[in-house]
């Protein structure tokens, strides 16, 4: 069975940071993906990532993918407020079902 | 731009009462799902369809029911609503993973559901 787990689950961090959410999977996936959501909003679509090594990169935003290890980063640099969310890593099982962690609560001090 | 509606925003329904949420896609998607959401739990797969009147079960079925009578819409029943199927739900859609390589999916706005 296929499980997502993500850390940390609450982050607090200072404007201007950097900092690196890891997101480990249990079984082989050919599919991985970072979604984001504000409070009170839906989930919006940040990255796919589809083979082992591939990195994408948006803003301060960059995502990385490591199928032999089975883990994904989602590394912030020089953090600013309007990051401030919860960021959801999900992982395509079988039968086109997306597994999703517990998300990250992401909190930006000015 | 892919767009997935649901009915409403925001619903408050007493217990016992019959509940229907709608999601619709324009994208000519197949697959089809509904999830909820509560705090510390992410998000839980409760029903997906993958083609018309075609549905399966996921994580959390019990009790809940679909529909999905035309592609486009994908109808999520609480046949007799509790106080504990109060959340926040959301739809999605996609195209099949074997079809397209950037396969995602694409989540509505989401209805937040109060069972009192």
């Amino acid at each position: 069975e296929l499980k997502v787990e993500q850390n940390p689950l609450f982050l607090s961090m200072q404007e201007g940071k950097n900092y690196t959410i890891y997101c480990n999977y249990s079984t082989t996936s050919d599919r991985l993906y970072w979604y984001r959501q504000d409070p009170g909003k839906s989930l919006e679509s940040l990255f796919v990532l589809l083979s082992n090594g591939a990195v994408k990169q948006e803003g301060r935003l960059m995502a990385s993918l490591d199928t032999k290890a089975r883990l994904s980063t989602l590394h912030i640099t020089a953090a600013v407020h309007d990051l401030s969310a919860t960021y959801f890593c999900a992982v395509g099982g079988r039968d086109d079902k997306i597994i999703f962690g517990k998300g990250t609560r992401l909190h930006i001090l000015p | 731009d892919v767009k997935v509606t649901q009915s409403s925003r925001y619903l408050v329904k007493r217990t016992g009462e019959k509940v229907f949420l709608e999601c619709v896609q324009d994208m000519d998607h197949e697959n089809m799902f509904w999830y909820r959401q509560d705090p510390g739990l992410g998000l839980r797969l409760i029903y997906f369809s993958y083609d018309v009147k075609m549905k399966e079960k996921g994580d959390i079925p019990e009790g809940y029911s679909v529909s999905r009578e035309k592609k486009e819409r994908f109808s999520l029943i609480l046949e007799s609503a509790s106080t504990n199927q109060t959340s926040m739900y959301l739809c999605a859609s996609s195209f099949p993973a074997g079809l397209i390589v950037h396969y995602e999916q694409y989540f509505g706005p989401g209805t937040r559901l109060t069972v009192t």
